[in-house]
């Protein structure tokens, strides 16, 4: 079955350092987006990313965040400067077709684990 | 400010039991979705209810929307322990089907 895949599985980083955090979404989706979940807490959107631009991003998502599809199939998260209050576990998610209850199902990956030091 | 509340936060049922647990939310919204997360995993997909009056089940799992009332609820038939997981609504918010806000999610511990 089609899954969406994140590497690494565990980041470990300096305050301060940029990180990237990789995702390969299903491979006919269209529609990529990242969340972030802090241990023990509610899953927050961060982003929403269709035709190689982005759809809507919430207030967590300011300058020090961005996202690119690089190559077609991987879609990076990359956050220039992180800080403290950043470490959460990190979610890849893609939905599929334009229309209807396809384009709304999210299939999410295992996440990456973000720890700031 | 936009919020979705879940309530219970916690529940804790015997096997064989019913209970229904809700998501209420603060914004207009004719989108809403239903997730399980297992302790240490990701999400899992569970409902998409896209009208007023849509009415999902799977098993012994049951979702329903009511936008006039910003409410939807997720209930359980008969819980059983493999149920056990923490429980999320997410609301769309967005114009473009894109922006989604969860809510505080309900752990659920079925006792057998």
């Amino acid at each position: 079955e089609p899954e969406v895949t994140q590497t690494p599985s565990h980041q470990v980083t300096q305050m301060g350092q940029e990180v990237i955090l990789r995702c390969v979404p299903i491979s006919n989706h269209l529609y990529f987006y990242w969340y972030r979940q802090i241990l023990g807490q509610k899953v927050e959107f961060l982003v929403s990313f269709y035709n190689n631009e982005i759809s809507e991003k919430s207030e967590i998502f300011d300058d020090q965040f961005s996202v690119e599809r690089p190559d077609g199939s991987n879609f990076t998260l990359k956050i220039r400067s992180t800080k403290l209050e950043d470490s959460a576990m990190y979610f890849c998610a893609s939905s599929g077709s334009m229309f209807g209850v396809a384009k709304n199902i999210q299939y999410f990956g295992a996440g990456t684990r973000l720890s700031v030091l | 400010e936009l919020k979705v509340e879940q309530n219970p936060l916690f529940l804790s049922m015997q096997e064989g039991k019913n209970y229904t647990i809700y998501c209420n939310y603060s914004t207009t919204s004719d989108r809403l979705y239903w997730y399980r997360q297992d302790p240490g995993k990701s999400l899992e997909s569970l409902f998409v209810l896209l009208s007023n009056g849509a009415v999902k089940q799977e098993g012994r799992l049951m979702a329903s929307l009511d936008t006039k009332a910003r409410l939807s609820t997720l209930h359980i038939t008969a819980a059983v322990h493999d149920l056990s997981a923490t429980y999320f609504c997410a609301v769309d918010t967005s114009n473009t089907g894109n922006q989604f806000y969860f809510g505080t999610g309900t752990s659920l511990t079925v006792i057998p």
